[in-house]
């Protein structure tokens, strides 16, 4: 079966780095996305990764390992609005968008 | 303006019943979808449209029924409603299928007595 696992939840201090993993098993592959969800909203679009390597965008970085179906986002300067659920996402062959569990992020001060 | 956006923001109604929720996106978008979440907050792919064709038709009940009017419109029927129905219903739309970024409209919260 397809399927994307990403820890339940982690914790981090204010003002550090926190890296959060997913790795993903699905027939095919285009790429992997990250969307960041806070309580009551919706989720929003974080990144994208359709080759390996590092993706910056701002304190955020996300980063693609085909060959070992693997990824993770990195969250720097961690501030206290970052705490919220992040999402990785896999678009299969099929085109379709299959969502992991989702990663609680604590922050404490 | 609002990208995509879905009303009614909450629904609450007995088992047996059927309602609508009705989902726009006006950001020119070929691609639309509705999303379950439930309460352990997993994000599950029901239905998506490109072009107004039906693409995807999750393992889901046939008392949910998809309709696209135009490009720029997804509604979702649901008929004799259950209690396992209660989730987050979220629409979201992108560019297009081969498109990964979605943008989400703010959600149905639907609860089922």
């Amino acid at each position: 079966g397809q399927s994307l696992e990403q820890p339940s939840e982690v914790t981090a201090v204010e003002g550090a780095i926190v890296q959060i993993n997913c790795t993903y098993q699905t027939s095919g592959f285009y790429g992997l996305s990250w969307y960041q969800q806070h309580d009551g909203g919706a989720p929003t679009f974080l990144s994208y990764n359709a080759l390996d390597g590092l993706e910056e965008t701002g304190r955020f970085s996300s980063f693609l390992s085909r060959s070992d179906s693997y990824g993770y986002l990195l969250l720097q300067e961690l501030q206290m609005k970052d705490s919220a659920s992040y999402f990785c996402a896999v678009r299969d062959g099929d085109d379709k968008i299959i969502f992991g569990k989702g990663t609680r992020l604590h922050i404490l001060p | 303006d609002t990208a995509v956006s879905q009303t009614p923001k909450y629904l609450v109604t007995q088992m047996g019943n059927d309602k609508s929720i009705k989902c726009e996106q006006n950001l020119g978008h070929d691609t639309m979808y509705w999303y379950k979440q439930d309460s352990k907050k997993f994000l599950k792919i029901m239905f998506s449209y490109n072009n107004k064709e039906l693409i995807i038709n999750e393992t889901v009940p046939n008392r949910f029924s998809p309709k696209s009017p135009d490009k720029a419109h997804l509604n979702l029927h649901i008929n004799s409603l259950e209690l396992g129905d209660s989730a987050v219903y979220f629409c979201a739309s992108s560019q297009g299928l081969a498109y990964d970024t979605q943008y989400f409209g703010p959600g149905t919260r639907l609860t089922v007595l």
